[in-house]
C-alpha cells in the first residue's frame, strides 16, 4: 500500500528565502507525481506534474524534481512571496490506474 | 475551460441527518474522484470513476455513503445517515481518461460539511 509522508510539516520563513518542501512515497512503482497548493478553506490549485520518466520540472519561480528510485520530490521555491503562503501537498499515481495517493502537507507561511 | 464544478460550498447539518453534494468534471475528463479531506490531514479518496463504472471504491463507507454518475458526466455523493466524524471538506476532482496525455488531475473548490 503506498504512503506519502511531508517533511517539514510547517515552515515559516522570511520574504525573499529559497526553500525546500520534500515528498517520500513507500512504492516507487509510480505513474506520475503532482504538487498541488491549497489556500485555506480552498481546492486544490495543480502546480506542476511529474510523469515517472522524467526527473524534474519547471514552472516560473517552482522547481519539482522526482527520484523514483529512492522514492522521493522535492518542490524547489525561488525567492519565495507572501503570496507563496499555503498549504503545499504532493500526490503519487500507482502504475495500474490508480488513484492519487496524497500526502499530509507542508503549510508554508512566508513572512514580509 | 471551465473547471471543475462543485456544489453546495458549505453545509451545515445535524448528524443522523442526509446530505448531496454535487460535482460536474472539466468536458471530457472521463475519470472522476471524490476525495474527503479532514482538517489538517491530505484529501483521501472515496471514489473513483471511469466514465460511468466505479474503479475504486475500497474506501467508501458503504454503510452510509453511496456516489453515482449517471451517464459518465455529473456525480453526486451522499451521506445518510452522516456522523460527526464526517465533518470535512469533500473535494471531486477529474482527469483525462487513464492512459491519455498527462492524466493531470484537476480539483474543484470543495464543499465543507460540518456536522454537528
Amino acid at each position: 500500500k503506498q504512503e506519502v509522508t511531508q517533511i517539514p510539516a510547517a515552515l515559516s520563513v522570511p520574504e525573499g528565502e529559497n526553500l525546500v518542501l520534500n515528498c517520500s512515497f513507500t512504492d516507487s512503482a509510480i505513474y506520475n507525481l503532482q504538487w498541488f497548493r491549497q489556500d485555506p478553506g480552498k481546492g486544490l490549485t495543480s502546480l506542476l506534474l511529474i510523469q515517472s520518466s522524467q526527473r524534474e520540472q519547471t514552472s516560473g519561480r517552482l522547481n519539482a524534481s522526482l527520484d523514483k528510485s529512492s522514492g522521493r520530490s522535492t518542490l524547489y521555491i525561488a525567492a519565495s512571496q507572501p503570496g507563496d503562503s499555503a498549504t503545499y501537498l504532493c500526490a503519487v499515481r500507482g502504475n495500474y490506474g490508480q488513484n492519487f495517493v496524497f500526502g499530509p502537507g507542508t503549510r508554508l507561511s512566508v513572512l514580509p | 475551460e471551465a473547471g471543475v464544478a462543485q456544489s453546495p460550498r458549505y453545509k451545515i447539518i445535524e448528524k443522523r441527518q442526509s446530505v448531496a453534494f454535487w460535482c460536474n468534471p472539466i468536458s471530457g475528463h472521463a475519470t472522476l474522484y471524490w476525495y474527503q479531506q479532514i482538517l489538517g490531514q491530505g484529501p483521501k479518496l472515496l471514489i473513483q470513476f471511469q466514465n460511468n463504472g466505479v474503479v475504486d471504491d475500497s474506501q467508501l463507507p458503504k454503510d452510509r455513503f453511496s456516489a453515482e454518475r449517471l451517464k459518465g458526466v455529473d456525480s453526486t455523493l451522499k451521506i445518510q445517515p452522516a456522523k460527526l466524524e464526517d465533518s470535512a471538506v469533500y473535494l471531486c476532482a477529474s482527469s483525462l481518461r487513464w492512459g491519455e496525455a498527462s492524466t493531470e488531475a484537476f480539483f474543484g473548490q470543495g464543499t465543507r460539511l460540518t456536522v454537528v
